[in-house]
This record gives structure tokens, C-alpha cells and sequence, in this order.
């Protein structure tokens, strides 16, 4: 069974408009961390924000902004005001006892 | 930057070929993973080091082989390799193995062609 799914294969936007990267995941512990790493063309994938369970506020850092609902199991990604540097895979990840990445959501800024 | 430094960055190898991919790192941290990634596909864990000894083997085919002979240092051995292992190599570290919270960093990776 799929543990994090991320329904968007890919999403293209205009520069400057918001992306919304959306991810469902699925565990029965009730201590787990969850993830987000992007992976831009040069291939190694970047850290950008973990959350634990037990910790459902969201977070904003720049442009990125997180929102954790325990309620739907959703950890969904938006990124505001998109720049073409934005451009790459962005990976949403649980680690219950062993990380599991979902399949990858591909996001293409235009100029 | 990345603190974690693979090479070669690319690779191509005949199926008889034996080959060695490398990879280091200075944080000082004390677990080191290999990833293999297929085109548009997430990551796969291959092995996990955790204190320079091997604690997590993903089933991996004989024909890979993982060395880390110290605390900076990992290798993968290719021997023998199939067409089908033609994937981008990736080497992540982190502080420390078997914390749910950690997070990993990783290198640019090893792009590898089988002929």
C-alpha cells in the first residue's frame, strides 16, 4: 500500500502565481515525521521542512508555506509567488519507521 | 553547495565492466545511505551505515556491493551490472541512524549508463 501519495505528477504555472503541491499520507503510529525535499535539475534533493505529529501548526518560511492537518493525513506545500527558479520535483516523505517518498510532483515555472 | 560530494558524476559501463562509485562528506555525521532513482520516480533505499557498519541491506543484488572504510568515506562497487541498472546514484548522510526526525542530506548523485 502507497504511504505518501502525491496525487500531481505535474503542475505548470506562470511566474509569480501561487503552486499548491498537495500530499496525503498514510500510517497507524501515532509518532511519525513528515517531509518535504525538492529536487531541481542538478539532482540532489534538498531538505526543506519536516513536521512532526504531534505538532500541527503551520509554518511559513519566504515564499514556502506548509499546512499539517492531522484531521485528512494531509501535508500539502504552496509555494506563493512562484520564480522559475522554483522549477523542479518536489517530494513529500513519512518516516514512521522507515522513510517512504511519494512519487514526486513536477513543477515547470514559466517566464 | 551541497556537503556531500559523489563521483564521478556520470558513468557509463559495459555489462562485464567493474566500477566504483564514491562518495564523502564532512558534517560529521555517522549514517550514509545509497539511493538508486529511476527517470521520474522517487528515490529507493539501497543500504544504510549507520557507525561505518552496515545496518540496512534492501534486498540489493550481489552485483552491488557497499564499502565505507571510515566515517567520511562510501563506496559502491558495480560488477557485472545489467542494462536495467541504469538509474542516477544518489549518497545521502545524516547525524545519526534510527531517529525518525532526521534529515538527510544528499549529493548530486552518480548518473550511470549500462550498456
Amino acid at each position: 500500500a502507497q504511504k505518501v501519495t502525491q496525487a500531481q505528477t505535474e503542475i505548470s504555472v506562470v511566474e509569480k502565481e501561487d503552486v499548491t503541491l498537495d500530499c496525503v499520507y498514510e500510517t497507524r503510529d501515532t509518532t511519525y515525521y513528515l517531509f518535504w525535499y525538492k529536487q531541481p535539475p542538478s539532482g540532489e534533493l534538498v531538505f526543506l521542512i519536516r513536521r512532526n505529529s504531534f505538532d500541527e501548526q503551520n509554518e511559513i518560511s519566504g515564499r514556502y508555506s506548509w499546512n499539517f492537518q492531522k484531521s485528512t493525513s494531509s501535508f500539502n506545500f504552496t509555494i506563493t509567488a512562484s520564480q522559475v527558479v522554483d522549477s523542479a520535483v518536489y517530494f513529500c516523505a513519512l518516516n514512521d519507521y522507515k522513510l517512504s517518498f511519494g512519487a514526486g510532483t513536477t513543477v515547470t515555472v514559466r517566464a | 553547495d551541497t556537503e556531500v560530494t559523489q563521483t564521478p558524476k556520470h558513468l557509463v559501463m559495459g555489462m562485464t565492466n567493474k566500477k566504483s562509485l564514491k562518495c564523502e562528506q564532512h558534517m560529521g555525521h555517522r549514517a550514509m545511505y545509497w539511493y538508486k532513482q529511476k527517470a521520474k520516480k522517487p528515490p529507493e533505499l539501497m543500504f544504510v551505515y549507520s557507525y561505518e557498519k552496515l545496518s540496512i541491506n534492501e534486498s540489493v543484488p550481489s552485483r552491488f556491493s557497499p564499502e565505507c572504510p571510515n566515517s567520511s568515506l562510501l563506496n559502491l562497487h558495480l560488477h557485472a551490472l545489467q542494462p536495467e541498472d541504469s538509474a542516477l546514484y544518489l549518497c545521502a548522510s545524516s547525524q545519526d541512524r534510527g531517529q525518525r526526525d532526521e534529515k538527510l542530506f544528499f549529493g548530486s548523485g552518480t548518473q550511470l549508463s549500462v550498456l
